[in-house]
């Protein structure tokens, strides 16, 4: 079946260095990829998407492309701050009548001032 | 609007006590999804709802899972006879019809002791 495999956490790194977190899928069809981020005492929330290859999501200035061929859609930021600590999720959805979202593990990213 | 909302936030019971979780869902999305966070597993879909009916239950990890939906709304998950390897997050996500981007609850922390 459809999976997700991130590496693991947890991810520790000083202020304004650059990240990368890694992910890849596998998948029967030609899923959606997302990144969802959960905030210390919040809940899940969508951080970007792509939907087809080659497209690149972003939003406050994570970044991850979509790439077919190598199955992957890791998660980069050019310099992060200490309020990007959180635990980030790649996900799946493999446009089934019932759209379920398959999660990867969780990598936890702390970020020191 | 108001988001997914989700009740109680926080629930802890005694093993073999049958608990109820409550979710409320962005108003006029028809699907519906429960998931379940544990610690260092990552997110495991239970069940999904389209409307008030579940046509894949395949998640539910066993017989003392149930849920159910009413009015294409609100949906309980109901555990019975809790068990210790039942606590976890249990998270609840909506979606509008033809749109694969879930909009999650703040989740409900259940402890089993």
């Amino acid at each position: 079946g459809d999976s997700v495999t991130q590496m693991e956490g947890p991810v520790t790194l000083s202020e304004e260095a650059f990240l990368t977190i890694n992910c890849t899928y596998t998948a029967t069809g030609y899923p959606s990829l997302f990144w969802y981020v959960q905030y210390p005492g919040e809940g899940l929330q969508l951080l970007l998407k792509a939907t087809k290859a080659d497209d690149k999501g972003s939003n406050k200035g994570f970044e991850a492309t979509y790439r077919k061929e190598t199955t992957s859609f890791h998660l980069e930021k050019g310099s992060v701050q200490v309020s990007d600590s959180a635990v980030y999720f790649c996900a799946l959805s493999d446009w089934s009548p019932d759209d379920k979202i398959i999660f990867g593990k969780g990598t936890r990213l702390h970020i020191l001032p | 609007g108001a988001g997914v909302s989700q009740s109680p936030s926080n629930k802890v019971t005694e093993k073999g006590k049958d608990v109820e979780l409550r979710c409320d869902p962005i108003s006029g999305h028809t699907a519906l999804y429960w998931y379940r966070q544990s610690l260092g597993q990552g997110l495991e879909f239970l069940i999904y709802f389209q409307g008030n009916s579940a046509p894949d239950k395949s998640g539910l990890p066993s017989d003392r899972f149930s849920a159910e939906r009413t009015g294409g709304s609100v949906s309980t998950l109901t555990i019975q006879r809790t068990q210790q390897e039942d606590s976890a997050v249990y998270l609840c996500a909506s979606n509008r019809q033809g749109g694969n981007e879930q909009f999650f609850g703040p989740g409900t922390r259940l402890t089993v002791l």
